[in-house]
């Protein structure tokens, strides 16, 4: 059973840095394209970044371009997200989703809360 | 990095057929495709389709997909109380190189 667990999240202040972790099971993690998408509360989706399998590639949104950091561990079969200079913008449900043609497992989500 | 457009809320009636659009551009639903997830309240989304209409393995055929040209469509027919959900379209756009998500469509089963 594939299963995606997000940590990390957390209230913190406008400036500041959070790292989000992604242990990922129950399928081969080295395999797969995965994605950061987050959804603010009562609002829609809205992707944040992805990685290729071997870290080759890497996206993000425009919005956190220079800010927010995509990486990978698949000794470790770990997914991660380092967010810097965070804004209160950026309150939001973390998922970590494997991506395939679009998204097609999805953790629970940790929530990040930006606030002074 | 602008989305893809959905109309933000549907209703139909118990056992209708609903169709839900996404428009979009040649660089996104008219390059690779898009895909369809649905969204229950507290819940992470669930994929329906993938790249227009591939369906995954255990998804319902009352859904199903289609693209023309930069629109693409999911149909639920046999609306059921379950059906009731957010509905999101998403397309990986060239020109950006970025994934791009519609606002989601509100369905309500009336």
């Amino acid at each position: 059973e594939v299963q995606l667990v997000e940590s990390g999240g957390g209230l913190v202040q406008p400036g500041g840095s959070l790292r989000l972790s992604c242990a990922a099971s129950g399928f081969s993690f080295s395999s797969y394209w995965m994605s950061w998408v987050r959804q603010a509360p009562g609002k829609g989706l809205e992707w944040v970044a992805n990685i290729k399998e071997d870290e080759s590639a890497k996206y993000y949104v425009d919005s956190v371009k220079g800010r927010f950091t995509i990486s990978r561990d698949n000794a470790k079969n770990s997914l991660y997200l380092q967010m810097n200079s965070l804004r209160v913008e950026d309150t939001a449900l973390y998922y970590c989703v494997r991506s395939v043609a679009g998204f097609d497992y999805w953790g629970q989500g940790t929530l990040v809360t930006v606030s002074s | 990095q602008a989305g893809l457009t959905q109309p933000p809320s549907v209703s139909k009636g118990l056992r209708q057929t609903a169709t839900l659009t996404c428009i979009g551009n040649n660089n996104n639903v008219g390059y690779e495709g898009a895909a369809w997830l649905q969204q229950h309240q507290g819940h992470p989304p669930k994929l329906l389709f993938y790249r227009n209409y591939n369906r995954p393995s255990g998804i319902s055929e009352r859904f199903s997909a289609s693209r023309s040209g930069n629109t693409a469509s999911l149909t639920i027919t046999g609306l059921q109380p379950e059906d009731e959900a957010d509905y999101y379209c998403s397309a990986w756009d060239s020109s950006f190189s970025a994934w791009v998500f519609g606002g989601g469509t509100k369905l309500t089963v009336l």
